[in-house]
């Protein structure tokens, strides 16, 4: 069965500073890999997602996300942090038709 | 173009009762999906409906069920809660069922159970 592994529940950043937020995925087929922002009280919102194609995916937000098969990963960055940024990720493989969550990643940014 | 609406918001029941929750899915999208968020267990699938029929099921107890209509709104019920049961209950609609087109998702039903 598909799944994701999201490392380090709680990641603090710096207004202004690189956020990367790690994912592997684990996947039998050529996986669909997605990455969602919930905010607080709030259901979850599409940041990006990989189907097929190019493997750099550019998303809402400014964040963006390269795919990379040999690594089995799926990493989310933003180059600079923005306070809105505060919120929780998380990376999501779809198989089986259902989405696989990772645990999340609460994200804080300091100002 | 309205968003997946979930009512109630917030729900808070005793021990044994029963709940029913609804989802109305994006205008047009023919797949609900049923998703249980807390804090310990993460987001779990719950089960998946397309026209009107359930196509998987998430490795929950019976007592969690659910039912599509022919408009494509969906509901899900808990019996004899558990407080276990509290959680954020999340529905995602999508235009098909089993691809990967994308899922949005309502705000979510927050279940208390006390």
């Amino acid at each position: 069965a598909q799944s994701v592994t999201q490392l380090g529940s709680h990641v603090s950043v710096s207004e202004g500073a690189l956020v990367l937020l790690r994912c592997n995925y684990s996947s039998s087929v050529p996986p669909y890999l997605f990455w969602y922002v919930q905010y607080p009280n709030q259901g979850l919102q599409l940041l990006l997602k990989y189907t097929t194609g190019a493997t750099l995916v550019k998303g809402i937000n400014g964040f963006e996300a390269e795919f990379k098969k040999s690594e089995t990963s799926f990493h989310l960055t933003k180059p600079s942090a923005h306070m809105s940024d505060a919120a929780e990720y998380f990376c999501a493989v779809y198989g089986n038709n259902r989405l696989a969550f990772g645990k999340g990643n609460q994200v804080v940014v300091i100002p | 173009k309205a968003g997946v609406t979930q009512t109630p918001r917030y729900l808070i029941k005793t021990r044994g009762q029963q709940v029913t929750l609804s989802c109305s899915p994006i205008s047009g999208h023919r797949s609900v999906s049923w998703y249980q968020q807390t804090p310990g267990q993460g987001l779990q699938f719950l089960f998946e409906y397309f026209s009107e029929t359930q196509r998987n099921k998430g490795n929950f107890p019976g007592r969690f069920s659910g039912r599509q209509f022919s408009n494509s709104r969906s509901e899900m019920n808990v019996s004899t809660l558990e407080l276990g049961d509290s959680a954020l209950y999340l529905c995602a609609s999508s235009l098909e069922q089993g691809s990967s087109t994308e899922a949005f998702f309502g705000q979510g039903t927050r279940l208390t159970v006390v």
